[in-house]
């Protein structure tokens, strides 16, 4: 069975205070890993799809990375607008997704 | 636009009666998925449907029933038989896994128990 652990559970950082996001994986064979971000009361918003390990994707202050066993999601900088909850998610081939449970972000001024 | 709706964006139901999702995509995607979310425990899979007229148990498929009549539609019913109906339910669809595309997600109806 697909596992997926998300740390921390909640984070508060400072605007411009730059740090990480860890999701932890078990999958019987990876077939892309992906991250979310979302808003109060909203649907999740797609960020990266990752592969295979050594990847990286980068989209404006964020920047996605994997190993054999863990993803990193790399905030530089964040502003305000960057405060979500980021969830991670694994596919391994049996047409669903296995979610962590969230890394709730704030950031303050 | 190409999307995914869901309505209605809240609802109220009262104890033993039966509720009913709707959960709609012009994406033209094959699979579709419903899940709960509940704070602090992400979200977790209730029923999905690869095609038309098929559709497999999540993990949490008590208390819930779904069809799949048409490409674009699979509607989620919440019956009385769900002890803990509360919460805020997300329709998504994808693809399919030839192409790895990222699963879509509707912007949520959240259900509230009087």
């Amino acid at each position: 069975e697909d596992q997926v652990t998300q740390s921390p559970e909640a984070l508060r950082l400072q605007e411009g205070e730059s740090s990480s996001l860890n999701c932890s994986y078990t999958v019987s064979g990876l077939r892309g890993l992906f991250w979310y971000r979302q808003d109060p009361g909203k649907g999740p918003e797609f960020l990266f799809t990752l592969y295979s390990a050594g990847e990286e994707k980068e989209k404006e202050r964020l920047k996605a990375t994997l190993t054999k066993k863990e993803s990193f999601l790399h905030i530089t900088a964040p502003k305000p607008e960057d405060s979500a909850t980021y969830l991670c998610a694994v596919f391994s081939g049996a047409s669903k997704l296995t979610f962590g449970t969230g890394t709730r972000l704030q950031v303050t001024l | 636009d190409g999307g995914i709706t869901q309505s209605p964006k809240y609802l109220f139901r009262k104890e033993g009666q039966n509720v009913t999702l709707s959960c709609e995509q012009n994406l033209n995607h094959d699979a579709m998925y419903w899940y709960r979310q509940d704070p602090g425990q992400g979200l977790r899979l209730i029923y999905y449907s690869q095609i038309v007229n098929d559709f497999q148990k999540g993990d949490i498929a008590e208390g819930y029933s779904v069809s799949r009549e048409k490409k674009e539609s699979f509607p989620l019913t919440v019956t009385s038989a769900q002890k803990n109906p509360t919460a805020f339910y997300l329709c998504a669809s994808w693809s399919g896994d030839s192409s790895y595309n990222e699963q879509f997600f509707g912007p949520g109806t959240r259900l509230t128990v009087l």
